[in-house]
């Protein structure tokens, strides 16, 4: 149980497009959901933080305007990266919380997005 | 500002040989501790967690161990095999970052067979 899914798992786009990228619960409804950016070698570094049915909120230094995050429904969030740079190549990786399973704190991590934008 | 780190950047061990990795934090306030697993390319992966009432907690080869004195964390794993070999990180949660969960830096874990 506590599966994460994200889609696509790698994607390459142009300077100047915009990439979405999903976050799925599929056997749970994730009251919160997390997005983390991760460089090569680096540790993962939270983006932002988004409830059900609210506006995100956003780390210091990440341009909301720029991360887009809807999180419409318990189970699906989406991360759209607007006019990507090749600067905004990374590896995204979302997790999921559910208040109501477990001890309700855990995060359960997808298995990231490969973004390259060229 | 608040940041959890690691003492070594790489780890490497012999295959059955026991790996111990470390973790320092800062933040007083934290509450909740965990260690996650990361191979290339992938997301992390829960290996164990620990509450701070807590100094000590054992799953399976993993032994967790917390001094809130000193704000140190470290994983232990027992007879280490080639399929351990990731980098590792500590994560920490406290009071005052609600739900969000600060990483350290990670460590690198080679199991030479």
């Amino acid at each position: 149980g506590a599966v994460v899914s994200q889609h696509p798992s790698w994607v390459i786009c142009k300077s100047g497009t915009s990439v979405k990228i999903e976050c799925r619960s599929l056997d749970f409804q994730a009251t919160t959901m997390f997005w983390y950016r991760q460089f090569p070698k680096q540790s993962l570094m939270l983006m932002a933080t988004s409830n059900e049915g609210s506006k995100a909120t956003y780390e210091q230094g990440v341009e909301k305007d720029k991360f887009l995050i809807n999180h419409a429904s318990l189970t699906l969030s989406t991360l759209t990266v607007t006019s990507a740079h090749p600067e905004d190549s990374s590896f995204y990786i979302c997790s999921a919380r559910d208040v109501f399973r477990g001890r309700g704190y855990e995060q359960y991590f997808g298995p990231g997005t490969r973004l390259t934008v060229t | 500002g608040e940041s959890v780190g690691l003492h070594l950047p790489t780890l490497s061990v012999q295959e059955g040989d026991n790996s111990i990795i470390n973790c320092a934090y800062s933040n007083s306030a934290s509450d909740y501790f965990i260690w996650y697993k990361q191979e290339s390319g992938k997301g992390p992966q829960f290996i164990i967690d620990i509450r701070s009432n807590m100094d000590k907690r054992q799953g399976q080869r993993v032994t967790v161990l917390l001094n809130k004195t000193v704000k140190h964390l470290s994983l232990q794993i027992a007879a280490t095999q080639p399929g351990d070999s990731a980098v590792y990180f500590c994560a920490e949660n406290g009071e005052t970052s609600g739900s969000r969960l600060t990483f350290g830096e990670g460590t690198q874990l080679t199991v030479n067979p």
